[in-house]
């Protein structure tokens, strides 16, 4: 129990462009939502926080512009990384709480590796 | 201030050998601790939560770490290392609203 998936795994793009990617609790509602990017050989670093049906709240140094999260289901939330550039390139992983559950343990996906060249 | 160390960055460990990843937590509080591992480009998959009830945690694949009030640790232990236990492992603590404070990750090799 309690899986949560991203899609996509992997994905390559140019500079300039945007890319969603997607956050799904597969077998539990999510009540809050969680992002996070981690560089190469670092820890976790969170993005932002978003609660179904609520703007995100963003981490300090996080441009919401940039960084584009919907959370607009309780199994469903999407990061959109705008007018993406090299610097944006790394690993994006989410995580989620469970509805009625713990508010402080978080089930992970399984990250999202993006390269902007 | 509430935060996580991880004392080691890397340890290695021969198959068969116990495992010992060290954590030291600082907190005004009662916290909410946990281990995570994440094998490489993957995401973190949780080992063991303390949560106040036993002081001895035991997670899975034969992990358990112990809550030390009075050292403010809470060390992960494996009597016998597995190659298939060689990955990132993360010590964190919840620091309230759902904020997950991480440690910096320790990276165990284990070798045959």
């Amino acid at each position: 129990g309690a899986v949560v998936s991203q899609h996509p795994s992997r994905v390559i793009c140019k500079s300039g462009t945007s890319v969603k990617i997607e956050c799904r609790s597969l077998d539990f509602q999510a009540t809050t939502m969680f992002w996070y990017r981690q560089f190469p050989k670092q820890s976790l670093m969170l993005m932002a926080t978003s609660n179904e049906g609520s703007k995100a709240t963003y981490e300090q140094g996080v441009e919401k512009d940039k960084f584009l999260i919907n959370h607009a289901s309780l199994t469903l939330s999407t990061l959109t990384v705008t007018s993406a550039h090299p610097e944006d390139s790394s690993f994006y992983i989410c995580s989620a709480t469970i509805a009625g559950g713990s508010t402080d343990t978080q089930y992970f996906g399984p990250g999202t590796r993006l390269t902007v060249l | 201030a509430q935060s996580v160390t991880q004392l080691d960055s890397h340890v290695s460990v021969s198959e068969g050998t116990p495992v010992l990843l060290r954590c030291n937590y600082s907190s005004s509080y009662s916290p909410s601790l946990f281990w995570y591992v994440q094998h490489p480009n993957k995401g973190l998959q949780l080992l063991l939560k303390y949560t106040s009830a036993a002081t001895l945690v035991k997670g899975i694949n034969g992990f358990e770490a112990e809550f030390k009030k009075s050292e403010t640790s809470f060390h992960l232990t494996k009597p016998s290392a597995h190659m298939s236990d060689a990955a990132e492992y993360f010590c964190v603590f919840s620091g309230g609203y759902n904020k997950l404070i991480f440690g910096a990750g320790t990276r165990l090799a284990v070798h045959p």
